[in-house]
Order: structure tokens, then C-alpha cells, then sequence
């Protein structure tokens, strides 16, 4: 149980136009999301937290206008990186989390998703 | 504010070395502690867990001990495969509801 999908798993797409990456909760609802980035040989980071039905609330540093971010249902959210370039080219990392309280700690990763801007 | 530093890789063990990745921590409060591994080609999955103070967190051969008095959580493993060869993320959950990971420690296990 507690499976995240991401799709796609890789994606090059031209300087100057927007792609959208899926984060899937595949048997569970997921009223909390997450989104990360990952540089090579580097740490996740934290970009947005998405909760369902409301906006997303992003971390310092993060520009909302350039990564939007959609949780549209209990199990879909959907990060949409608009005028990509080649500095935007990265490892997208979604992550889900079990609702209820009692293990608010408890994240589900998704494969992540390989961004290339050329 | 909250951090996770954990040793430099790439550490290179000959199967069935005894493995110990070091990881420290810089928190408000008794954060809840984590290991995470990630494959070649595939997402975080959860090691194993600690939550509170001498709490020690095992899963597949591998252990780590909450250590409040050094704010530590060391990654041991007695007999590592080459199977293990992954990147290690250590990581605490703070107060603020987020996970924050350290830099990773890339593991490779030669036969």
C-alpha cells in the first residue's frame, strides 16, 4: 500500500515553453502533498506544500508564478513549470502523506521525474 | 533552525564490510528522525525511524539509535551486498510539519 506515481519519469522540453508533472496517490487519499527538487549529488529541497482544494503554500525562495502548483482531488497534484529554462532542469520529487494525525511524519515518495531544458 | 549533515560520500565498502554512515542533527525540540534510502532509477523509500530519545530504528539489517545527548543518528549495518549500494538521506521532522533531509551519502558495494 501507499503507492505515489509520477508521470512522466523523464521529460526535455524547449527553453521558453511549460510542462506539467503529475504526482499521484495511487491506493490512498492524500489530503497533504509535497514537492522537492533534487540536484545532483545534493539534498532534497523543499519547494510547495499542497493541500487539496486550497493553495499551495511554497517556501522561501520559490517563485509561485514560475512552478505552479494544482491538488485538484484527494489523490492528484500536478506541478507546472512555466517558461522552463535550462536552470529550471532538474530531478522533481512529489511525495504524499497518509491523512489523519496520528503519524503526521509518515511521506510517500513518487520515482521523481527527470526535467531536461534545452 | 533545523539541519541534517551527514558524512560525504562516495563511501566504498568489499561486501560483508560493516557499514556506519554518521548523521547529525540541529533542532528545536526532540524532532523525529529518519532514514531514508533511494535506488538507482527509483524514489525515497523509509528505512527505518526513530521518534524519540534512545529510540533505536531497525529495518533489514540495518540500526540507528536516537542520540539526544550528541544529536545523532548513525547508520550502521554489520554485513552489507551489494544489494545496499544506494544513496542514504538522513532526515528529521520538525515542528513545522516538513521534512528536512541532509545532502545524502552515496553507498556502493563492490563483490
Amino acid at each position: 500500500g501507499a503507492v505515489v506515481s509520477q508521470h512522466p519519469s523523464w521529460v526535455i522540453c524547449k527553453s521558453g515553453t511549460s510542462v506539467k508533472i503529475e504526482c499521484r496517490s495511487l491506493d490512498f487519499q492524500a489530503t497533504t502533498m509535497f514537492w522537492y527538487r533534487q540536484f545532483p549529488k545534493q539534498s532534497l529541497m523543499l519547494m510547495a506544500t499542497s493541500n487539496e482544494g486550497s493553495k499551495a503554500t511554497y517556501e522561501q525562495g520559490v517563485e509561485k508564478d514560475k512552478f505552479l502548483i494544482n491538488h485538484a482531488s484527494l489523490t492528484l497534484s500536478t506541478l507546472t513549470v512555466t517558461s522552463a529554462h535550462p536552470e529550471d532542469s532538474s530531478f522533481y520529487i512529489c511525495s504524499a502523506r497518509l491523512p489523519g494525525l496520528a503519524v503526521p511524519y509518515e511521506q510517500y515518495f513518487g520515482p521523481g521525474t527527470r526535467l531536461t531544458v534545452t | 533552525g533545523n539541519s541534517v549533515t551527514q558524512m560525504e560520500g562516495p563511501v566504498t565498502l568489499s561486501e560483508e564490510a560493516f557499514l556506519t554512515i554518521n548523521c547529525t542533527y540541529t533542532a528545536t525540540g526532540y524532532p523525529s528522525l529518519f532514514w531514508y534510502v533511494q535506488y538507482p532509477g527509483e524514489g525515497l523509500q523509509l528505512l527505518l525511524k526513530a521518534t524519540k530519545a534512545d529510540d533505536k530504528g531497525s529495518n533489514k539489517g540495518f540500526e540507528a539509535t536516537y542520540r539526544k545527548e550528541t544529536t545523532s543518528f548513525h547508520l550502521e549495518k554489520g554485513s552489507v551486498q551489494v544489494s545496499d549500494s544506494a544513496v542514504y538521506f538522513c532526515a528529521l521532522y520538525n515542528q513545522g510539519g516538513k521534512l528536512i533531509f541532509g545532502q545524502g551519502t552515496e553507498l556502493s558495494v563492490k563483490p
